[in-house]
């Protein structure tokens, strides 16, 4: 069975830091998919970025970055020069091979950019 | 701005209730998912819809049913509601089935927030 988890429920990060919200997953299928979401308090699902199993490189998108570490099943998002609209939920997802394939959330972690 | 979307975005019932979600996907997307996110269970896949066709179930009560239309937009129909139906309920598009396309994203709409009182 697919398994996310997100172990820090909220994260402080000080405008212009960097900040990683960890992520860590489970499962036996060797092709898999790692997703970012953004979800601000208006509530709509913002993709950031996505890393692919097989994907030889960390994934990059702007100031968003993927630090995957697949011995140990980990798929962390560094953001760096936070902004304040970076505050919101993060949600780390995943998506395994086969039929239909949905997404599989985290319990997500709510970051706070403090000016 | 996604693509997709949801209506209403809010809507307030009663118990034993029935109300209809609708999902337009983002255009060409044949794929549409829903999603319920709750405080306490978080975010679950409900069931997902390819081109008509019901694609893949997740953890979907028998009061829950959906359909995908010729047009491609869905509609989720929730029966009998209770309480804890009380949730933000998302769709979600995407332009592949799944399988081999692992890296498609999926846009999600803003989300209907339903409350059962």
């Amino acid at each position: 069975a697919q398994k996310i988890t997100q172990t820090q429920p909220g994260m402080f990060v000080q405008e212009k830091e960097a900040v990683t919200l960890d992520c860590t997953y489970d499962t036996s299928d060797p092709s898999y998919g790692l997703f970012w979401y953004k979800q601000p308090s208006s509530g709509e699902m913002i993709f950031l970025i996505y890393q692919g199993s097989y994907d030889q490189q960390n994934a990059t998108e702007g100031r968003y970055s993927l630090n995957f570490q697949k011995a140990r099943k980990s798929a962390n998002l560094v953001i760096s020069a936070s902004q304040l609209g970076d505050s919101a939920m993060y949600f780390c997802a995943m998506r395994e091979g086969g039929y239909g394939n949905k997404l599989v959330f985290g319990a997500g972690t709510i970051l706070r950019v403090k000016s | 701005d996604s693509g997709v979307t949801q209506t209403p975005k809010h809507l307030i019932t009663a118990t034993g209730q029935r109300v209809t979600l609708r999902c337009s996907p983002r255009s060409g997307d044949l794929s549409v998912y829903w999603y319920q996110q709750s405080l306490d269970q978080g975010l679950q896949f409900l069931i997902q819809y390819y081109n008509g066709e019901e694609r893949a179930k997740g953890n979907i009560l028998e009061r829950f049913s959906a359909q995908q239309f010729p047009d491609l937009h869905s509609e989720l129909n929730l029966s009998s509601l209770e309480l804890g139906d009380s949730a933000l309920y998302f769709c979600a598009s995407s332009s592949q089935p799944g399988g081999q396309f692992m890296n498609t994203e999926a846009f999600f709409g803003q989300g209907t927030r339903l409350t059962v009182v």
